[in-house]
């Protein structure tokens, strides 16, 4: 099956800085999803982006197709942006997500 | 109102009981899944249902039998528990069965088997 590797695996700001997460993966994709997972356990979607660039707030997104690669920016980043990122990939065009092993975030205030 | 939800939050139970999970949405998606997250955080998909179909089963142990009543409900039986079971159930929809939709999670399911 498709492989996701994320990294770093671990990361830790201060509050205010910026962060780069990356989510690597082995084989063409239909789909690719970002989550956060808070503290509290949800999974929320931050993103769906299979290709190019989107934005949302503080929160941006690029995947290169061609290169296997999605990058997620974090800006000016708050502590309640701890938690735990996740891509999750899809090839199958089934709906069946293989999620990377996720980026632990905490940001101290 | 909630879009995916689960019952119950949290389950605590002995080795070798029988459980239930259960999971509703009221998106009017199509699609249901069952992943599993363990202790260090490793999601895995489970099982996917696209109306009341089965389409996805991974090789979970035949102990464990999704059911769809209908496309707004997917729920999740577990027979002869294990403490390997431990983990928290996320149920989760998505529009159609195709690799092109967003995927909705519910709140999970802590479930402890002691």
């Amino acid at each position: 099956g498709i492989q996701v590797e994320q990294s770093p695996p671990d990361l830790i700001l201060q509050e205010g800085a910026n962060s780069t997460l990356r989510c690597n993966f082995s084989d063409s994709v239909n789909n690719l999803q970002w989550f956060h997972q808070n503290p509290w356990g949800q999974l929320i979607n931050l993103f769906y982006i299979p290709s190019g660039t989107k934005q949302n707030g503080r929160l941006s997104a690029t995947t290169v197709a061609t290169e296997r690669y999605s990058l997620l920016y974090i800006s000016s980043s708050q502590t309640t942006d701890s938690g735990v990122y996740f891509c999750a990939v899809d090839n199958t065009n089934a709906g069946k997500s293989t999620f990377g092993d996720g980026t632990t975030l905490t940001v101290k205030p | 109102d909630t879009a995916v939800s689960q019952t119950p939050k949290y389950l605590v139970t002995q080795m070798g009981n029988d459980k239930s999970i259960k999971c509703e949405q009221n998106l009017g998606h199509d699609t249901m899944y069952w992943y599993k997250q363990d202790s260090k955080k490793f999601l895995k998909i489970m099982f996917s249902y696209n109306n009341k179909e089965l389409i996805i089963n991974e090789t979970v142990p035949n102990r464990f039998s999704p059911k769809s009543p209908d496309k707004a409900h997917l729920n999740l039986h577990i027979n002869s528990l294990e403490l390997g079971d431990s983990a928290v159930y996320f149920c989760a929809s998505s529009p159609r069965a195709t690799s092109t939709d967003t995927q909705y999670f519910g709140p999970g399911t802590r479930l402890t088997v002691l």
